[in-house]
């Protein structure tokens, strides 16, 4: 079955702190993954995205993430976190030919001062 | 980047009325939308994929007859919740698929709707 595990509902850490979120998938084929972020009042929006080539994926606002298909995992990280970055993430599989997207449960992230 | 709007952004109905719900791309053409569900502090569930010019795809679960989407154009689809009860309260999110051919294509989301049936 395929599907998507954030292992983590909330992580709190304080601002330019390292941060690093997880994220499991299981699909039986070479995933399409991407990591999203919600914050109130907005849509989602597109942090980075795997589709192949090199496993380290460099996206917007700092952030990276690094495709391990060893771990069946792909976890979204940043070296130094601003409070900005305070808002849920979602790791996603790209499932159905590029039409169904499969989200994880989300880790929300609170940014202490 | 790509715009995708939604309105209303909130929405208190009485139980029984139906509360009809816009997604729009603004500046693409979008071929393909898809609406989700989101739960309070839950994930987004699929609901539908809807096609320009036909019937909208359910995922299992979706009742059709409940949820009506409509994409009458290019750049608008629509989600009819009919004779809404308050277990319908939910936030929906529509997205549109900008075509670049296979997987270089992105969902773009539109900021979600509030739907709240008293």
């Amino acid at each position: 079955a395929q599907s998507v595990t954030q292992p983590d509902i909330h992580i709190t850490v304080s601002e330019g702190a390292s941060l690093e979120l997880r994220c499991n998938y299981s699909y039986g084929a070479t995933p399409y993954l991407f990591w999203y972020v919600q914050s109130p009042g907005q849509g989602l929006q597109l942090l980075l995205k795997y589709f192949s080539g090199d496993t380290l994926v460099q996206g917007i606002k700092g952030f990276e993430a690094e495709f391990k298909r060893s771990q069946s995992s792909f976890n979204l990280r940043k070296p130094s976190v601003h409070w900005s970055d305070a808002a849920e993430y979602f790791c996603v599989l790209v499932s159905g030919g590029y039409n169904k997207l499969i989200f994880g449960a989300g880790t929300r992230l609170a940014v202490h001062p | 980047g790509a715009v995708v709007s939604q309105h209303p952004s909130r929405v208190i109905c009485k139980s029984g009325t139906s509360v009809k719900i816009e997604c729009r791309s603004l500046d693409f053409q979008a071929t393909t939308m898809f609406w989700y569900r989101q739960f309070p502090k839950q994930s987004l569930m699929l609901m539908a994929t809807s096609n320009e010019g036909s019937k909208a795809t359910y995922e299992q679960g979706v009742e059709k007859d409940k949820f009506l989407i409509n994409h009458a154009s290019l750049t608008l689809s629509t989600l009819t919740v009919t004779s809404a009860h308050p277990e319908d309260s939910s936030f929906y999110i529509c997205s549109a698929r900008r075509p670049r051919g296979g997987a270089g294509d992105e969902q773009f989301f539109g900021p979600g709707t509030r739907l709240t049936v008293l």
